[in-house]
């Protein structure tokens, strides 16, 4: 079965500089789907990203971009010029091709902060 | 407009009392599941359906029960309430085989004293 980690409950950014939410997983597969969701408190749980496994081109959404490793299975995001209402808790989910797509796996979830 | 409607927001009930929480989504999508979120655990997947009179365990069932009689509607069953079942519930479809992400209702939590 697959595993989707982060490694960082919490973290913070000052508002306008970047960050970057880690996220690791373990599969066997060779082609899959990750997302990137993001929680404001308004506990809705929006698409932010999505990267194909087997595009090597990293995705990129305004100001949302991603670090994809497949060999690592890493598929890290990274916030630029970061604003208020970026705050808001981000999971990493993984989508298995296997028995036509039904798994989605996700992560513990990254709670973000932006400071004024 | 495309969306996951489910209900209700909120929810506050007794150990024991029988509970729906109904879902629905207008966008024709063959994969529908549910989804509890817990502080530090993430979503975990309750039950998920691939088409109509199709459903399989996720990684919690326990407690559970689904029913998808039409490709629109999957409503979520607690026949018998327990407050270890206190949680935020997502309800989320998506079409089947394609890089289609999750689209999520609004969520429903439930309170079980």
């Amino acid at each position: 079965a697959q595993t989707v980690t982060q490694s960082q409950p919490e973290m913070s950014v000052q508002e306008a500089e970047t960050v970057t939410l880690s996220c690791t997983y373990d599969t066997s597969e060779s082609d899959y789907y990750l997302f990137w969701y993001k929680q404001p408190p308004s506990r809705q749980m929006i698409l932010v990203i999505r990267q194909e496994a087997y595009k090597q081109q990293n995705a990129t959404e305004n100001r949302f971009s991603v670090n994809f490793q497949k060999a690592a299975k890493s598929f890290s995001l990274k916030i630029s010029d970061s604003q208020l209402g970026d705050a808001a808790m981000y999971f990493c989910a993984y989508r298995s091709l296997d028995n036509y797509g039904q798994n989605f796996v996700f992560g513990p979830g990254t709670r973000l902060s932006v400071l004024p | 407009e495309a969306q996951v409607t489910q209900n209700p927001r909120y929810l506050i009930t007794v150990t024991g009392k029988k509970l729906t929480v109904t879902c629905s989504q207008n966008m024709n999508h063959e994969y529908m599941s549910w989804y509890r979120q817990d502080p530090g655990l993430g979503l975990r997947q309750i039950y998920y359906s691939m088409n109509v009179e199709v459903t399989d365990k996720g990684d919690v069932p326990e407690g559970y029960k689904v029913s998808r009689k039409e490709k629109r509607n999957f409503p979520l069953i607690l026949e018998s309430p327990s407050p270890n079942q206190t949680s935020l519930y997502f309800c989320a479809s998506s079409l089947r085989r394609t890089v289609s992400p999750l689209h999520f209702g609004n969520g429903t939590r439930l309170t079980v004293t």
